[in-house]
């Protein structure tokens, strides 16, 4: 079945440190999405990347997805205590109601 | 905004005991999913319903049922819970496959099973 792998697992950074978390899937996907999950809390939507190749960005957050539409990365510009959490991606393949999480990359940051 | 709510945030059971866990949806969504969380496992897919009455398997359905008889209302049902089943319960829902299909997530429910 489809596969969304996600690294690093976790990453622990200097406030001030940049971060990025990469997914990779096995198979080609229709979009991808990524969710932030604070510590306690329930996974919050962030973005949705569509169009091979495509960059947004929200503040100090980079989203990518690759051109083939098998991978993406979220990198965070000098991170602040407000950043520490889960991300996750999320990928959608062709018009399957299923999303397949990755496994997520908890980050922590040192003040 | 949309509202997902799940009828409890913590829940103790006994091994064997059917167990239910509700989840209600305010803005008219017609998918509904149910998800586990466990440490370095992720979200994975138990059941998800994309209209009333219709349901399909996700990822790990062996020990769950669920039931949409309302639009707006999702269940999950252990049938005999058993201690494995211990975890992080979360619900979602998302508006279309097609479109806009965020998934909006409820608080979640933790489950401990004795």
């Amino acid at each position: 079945g489809q596969q969304v792998m996600q690294i690093p697992q976790y990453q622990h950074v200097q406030e001030g440190e940049d971060f990025t978390t990469y997914c990779n899937s096995s198979t080609t996907l229709s979009n991808i999405q990524w969710y932030k999950q604070r510590p306690g809390g329930h996974p919050v939507f962030l973005i949705q990347l569509v169009k091979s190749g495509e960059v947004k960005k929200q503040k100090r957050l980079t989203f990518q997805f690759g051109e083939a539409k098998k991978n993406s990365s979220l990198h965070i510009t000098a991170t602040q205590t407000t950043d520490v959490g889960t991300y996750f991606c999320a990928g959608k393949r062709g018009s399957n109601y299923k999303l397949t999480f990755g496994k997520g990359t908890l980050l922590t940051v040192n003040p | 905004d949309v509202k997902v709510t799940q009828s409890s945030r913590y829940l103790v059971k006994r091994t064997g005991e059917k167990v239910f866990l509700e989840c209600v949806q305010d803005m008219d969504h017609e998918n509904m999913f149910w998800y586990r969380q466990d440490p370095g496992l992720g979200l994975r897919l138990i059941y998800f319903s994309y209209d009333v009455k219709m349901k399909e398997k996700g990822d790990i359905p062996e020990g769950y049922s669920v039931s949409r008889e309302k639009k707006e209302r999702f269940s999950l049902i252990l049938e005999s819970a058993s201690t494995n089943q211990t975890s992080m319960y979360l619900c979602a829902s998302s508006l279309s496959p097609t479109g806009a299909d965020t998934q909006y997530f409820g608080p979640g429910t933790r489950l401990t099973v004795l």
